[in-house]
């Protein structure tokens, strides 16, 4: 099994752009997860879907982040637009419902 | 709502010293339990997990944690840590059938 796909690895942008990070989960995980992790903040839960539905946003920062799930092997979180304060490692995750959560490689943004 | 405390920010040690991490939850119900690891630059791997079952697990790299559920705690330890180690651990619970939800991290140096 290839784990979760992430991409891009590293993305650098300047402040003002729309940034879109993308995910596949792992084949027959019915949950996924975007969390962020800073210095600062350590690892935050942004957005979990079940079943391509999501659950719970309460973690997205503000309307400039958006996440979608259009089906059960694809998602993407977009910040439109993008600040300095946006730049984090952004993990996606996925798993079984009430199993274990497997990470993957992370994309590190950096928002000049 | 539930929460997870872990008791130390940051822990250092020799190598070949014995570790303990704390870790404590608040949730009433029945709760699959877990330890991750991030090594310096790279995403969350799973150490170990408890599902049901004997209350002491062993996970990979000689670690192991121990369910006491009087506590609510699900503490991790190894008798020797290696220079390797050095990372940063992350407690987790997942009630069942809901969300995952983290503990704020405690980082381990081992100095050699």
């Amino acid at each position: 099994d290839a784990g979760v796909i992430q991409s891009p690895r590293h993305e650098v942008t300047e402040m003002g752009q729309e940034v879109t990070l993308r995910c596949k989960p792992i084949s027959g995980h019915n949950s996924l997860f975007w969390y962020r992790q800073t210095m600062m903040r350590g690892l935050e839960l942004l957005i979990y879907f079940n079943n391509n539905v999501p659950i719970d946003d309460s973690g997205m920062p503000e309307d400039r982040f958006s996440a979608k799930m259009p089906n059960a092997s694809f998602s993407t979180l977009k910040i439109q637009p993008s600040e300095p304060r946006d730049s984090a490692v952004y993990f996606c995750a996925s798993r079984v419902v009430s199993d274990t959560q497997y990470f993957g490689p992370g994309t590190r943004l950096t928002v000049l | 709502a539930q929460s997870v405390s872990q008791h130390n920010h940051h822990v250092i040690l020799s190598e070949a010293a014995s570790l303990e991490l704390g870790c404590n939850y608040s949730y009433g119900g029945t709760v699959n339990l877990f330890w991750y690891v991030q090594y310096p630059g790279q995403h969350l791997q799973l150490l170990l997990k408890y599902f049901s079952g004997d209350p002491l697990v062993k996970g990979i790299k000689g670690f192991e944690a121990e369910f006491i559920k009087s506590k609510f705690s699900f503490n991790l330890r190894k008798p020797s840590v290696q220079w390797s180690d050095t990372a940063e651990y992350f407690c987790a619970v997942s009630p069942y059938g809901q969300n995952f939800v983290f503990g704020p991290g405690t980082r381990l140096s081992v100095l050699p």
